[in-house]
């Protein structure tokens, strides 16, 4: 599957706990982009990495949240110290460029908070 | 503030017939325009996109239209077909460098056999 992967597809955390998302993205593609999706809403735009930098940030809430796309190894989506308004479902996009190049994304993972 | 809408939050359409799903952007800056596709329990499927330099553009059933002056989209699919049934959500881009799309909420569409 040369898709984007994403792992674990459902995550269940209690209050307090950490989570941590993973993507690899497409092959070939070196953007790397994370959405969260509430229920009955649209994708909204977190962040976006480049391999070992973050371009943008400013849709991530600044507390709590963190994300990384390190030299080897999937992109990890961090969320510290999870409350209940963090469930929803966070999707992975990779693209080749930017600009006029669709993104193309994974299946998501599911974050239910206990 | 919602910037990319979907006002039809649910369509339903013979098998056959066509479908029209709309969408209604208000940031004069965004110049890409894409639908996506989604099953329940999947990620978005890249189905079409249009820059703004056109007006226009196809893919096989799937058509988008755009109207830069309405600051409105259209996604046709022609002939449809049940396993066309999905949420549509239209997504918004803005300049050569961007990087970030806007979302709209989806439009639920049942093709009915």
């Amino acid at each position: 599957n040369a898709g984007v992967m994403q792992n674990p597809r459902h995550l269940v955390r209690r209050r307090g706990q950490e989570a941590r998302l993973r993507c690899s993205p497409m092959k070939g593609h070196s953007h790397v982009y994370w959405y969260r999706q509430l229920p009955e809403e649209g994708l909204k735009f977190m962040v976006y990495l480049q391999k070992e930098n973050i371009i943008d940030e400013s849709g991530m809430p600044k507390e709590r949240f963190s994300a990384e796309f390190p030299k080897e190894g999937p992109s990890i989506l961090r969320i510290q110290q999870v409350v209940r308004g963090d469930s929803a479902a966070y999707f992975c996009a990779s693209s080749q460029g930017i600009g006029n190049q669709p993104q193309h994304f994974g299946d998501g993972t599911r974050l239910s908070i206990l | 503030d919602q910037q990319v809408k979907q006002n039809s939050p649910s369509l339903s359409v013979q098998e056959g017939r066509i479908s029209i799903l709309n969408c209604d952007y208000t940031n004069s800056m965004f110049d890409y325009f894409l639908w996506y596709k989604k099953y329940p329990a999947e990620g978005p499927t890249f189905l079409i996109s249009i820059s703004s330099i056109k007006d226009k553009n196809e893919d096989g059933r799937f058509t988008v239209f755009l109207n830069k002056s309405a600051k409105h989209l259209s996604l046709h699919i022609v002939p449809s077909q049940p396993g066309d049934s999905a949420v549509y959500f239209c997504a918004a881009g803005a300049g050569a460098g961007s990087y970030q799309l806007t979302f709209g909420k989806g439009t639920k569409l049942s093709v009915i056999p």
